[in-house]
Parts: C-alpha cells; structure tokens; sequence
C-alpha cells in the first residue's frame, strides 16, 4: 500500500493568515493527489485533484502543488469557514489511501 | 448533481454482517463507479472498494475476505455487506462516486460526491 503522511497534524491560525499544510507519499505517486475538506460531522469535500486543479465551486484562496513524493495544500487568507481538518489521497493506486489530516484550528 | 443516501442499521452485533445501502440519485447508477469508505478515529479514513456496474469490483486487500459490494439498478441502490465484524469495525461509513473530469474526458480515483454518512457500531 501507499502510505500518505501529513504534516503538521494541527496547526492554529487566524483569519487572514496563510496556511500550508504537507504530504508525502511513501512512493511516486506523479501527480494522482487530491485534498479534501472535513467539517465536523460532515463528509469530506473533494478541494483540489491531480495535485493542483481546484475543484469546480472551491474558491481560489486554495492551491495545491506537488509531484512524486511531496505536496502541498496552501489556503491563502484563511477565511472563518475553512477551519476545518484536511486530508489528502493518493489515486495512483489500490487500494485508494488517505493521509491522517490536518486540523486548522483557530488562534 | 448526484445525491447519495446510506441507510442501513446503526447497530451490529460482533460476528454478524454488517449490511448499508446507498441510493442514489441524479446519476445513471450504471454508468458510474461507486465506491464505500469509512472513518474512524482508530483508522482514519479507509476506502473499503468500489463497484462498477456488473463488471468490476475492487477491494481493499485488508477487507477482501469479508466484503461484497454490489448494485441494485432496480432500486438505483449501492449496498455493502461486510460479514463476520468486530469492533474494529465501528466507524461512519460512506458511499462517493469517482470523479470524471470534464475537462480532459477522463475519471480519476478521487472522490467527487460523498453521502452523508451512516454511523454504525458493532456491540453486542
């Protein structure tokens, strides 16, 4: 299986800030990564796929990057409604594997 | 826009199976995939596998053993029989469809439409 990692596993901050998460694969996995979005009690919501396309209706202020091994999810301006916890996925093969997530938190 | 909708028993006892239905709506059930998913706090989020139409199935080499999944046209329904559970089984169990892009014509194993999710605990 490919094992995804994300770091850090929390991380507070405030409205308008930037915030940067990260995942790793265990192996290339090219640019088969998508994040999600989490709210509680909530199913997760597809943000980004192949790494760096935003979903269709995701605002802007996300973006992603990333190939091979190493990601990243930015939320530029960080707005009250994407305090949330995020998740990546490799789609590169099965079975399907999701990284552990990422809380934002507010400060 | 493709709705889902599981439903099933939010109660199992240790042993028996473990029994969800999807069902779906604004979208040809035959001719999508459809996949289940589940969470929980121990495990995270693990993709359990996907059905596509009377052709293909895939599953999770850690649940094979013990998972069908299979489509009802009739009814417009995904179902998920996963037998012999334990308590390692308690989580919130999804159903999602898998992307296709319209942009480049081509689906990607990611997850575009999720339901709500049915929480199920296996106590006795």
């Amino acid at each position: 299986d490919i094992q995804m990692t994300q770091s850090p596993s929390s991380v507070s901050a405030s409205v308008g800030d930037r915030v940067t998460i990260t995942c790793r694969a265990s192996q290339g996995i090219a640019t088969w990564l998508a994040w999600y979005q989490q709210k509680p009690g909530k199913a997760p919501k597809l943000l980004i796929y192949g790494a760096s396309t935003l979903q269709s209706g995701v605002p802007s202020r996300f973006t992603g990057s990333g190939s091979g091994t190493d990601f990243s999810l930015t939320i530029n301006s960080l707005q009250p409604e994407d305090f949330a916890t995020y998740y990546c996925q490799q789609g590169q093969g099965f079975p399907l594997t999701f990284g552990g997530g990422t809380r934002v938190e507010i400060k | 826009q493709v709705q889902l909708q599981e439903s099933g028993p939010g109660l199992v006892k240790p042993s028996e199976t473990l029994s969800l239905s999807c069902i779906v709506s604004g979208a040809s059930i035959s001719n999508s995939y459809w996949s289940w998913i589940r969470q929980s706090p121990e495990k995270g989020l693990e993709w359990i596998g996907y059905i596509y139409y009377g052709r293909t199935a895939n599953y999770n080499p850690s649940l094979k053993s013990r998972v069908t999944i299979s489509v009802d046209t009739s009814k417009d329904q995904v179902s998920l029989n996963l037998k012999y559970v334990t308590a390692a089984d308690t989580a919130v169990y999804y159903c999602a469809t898998r992307l296709w892009d319209r942009h480049s014509s081509s689906w990607f194993w990611f997850l575009d439409s999720w339901g709500q999710g049915a929480q199920v605990t296996v106590s006795s």
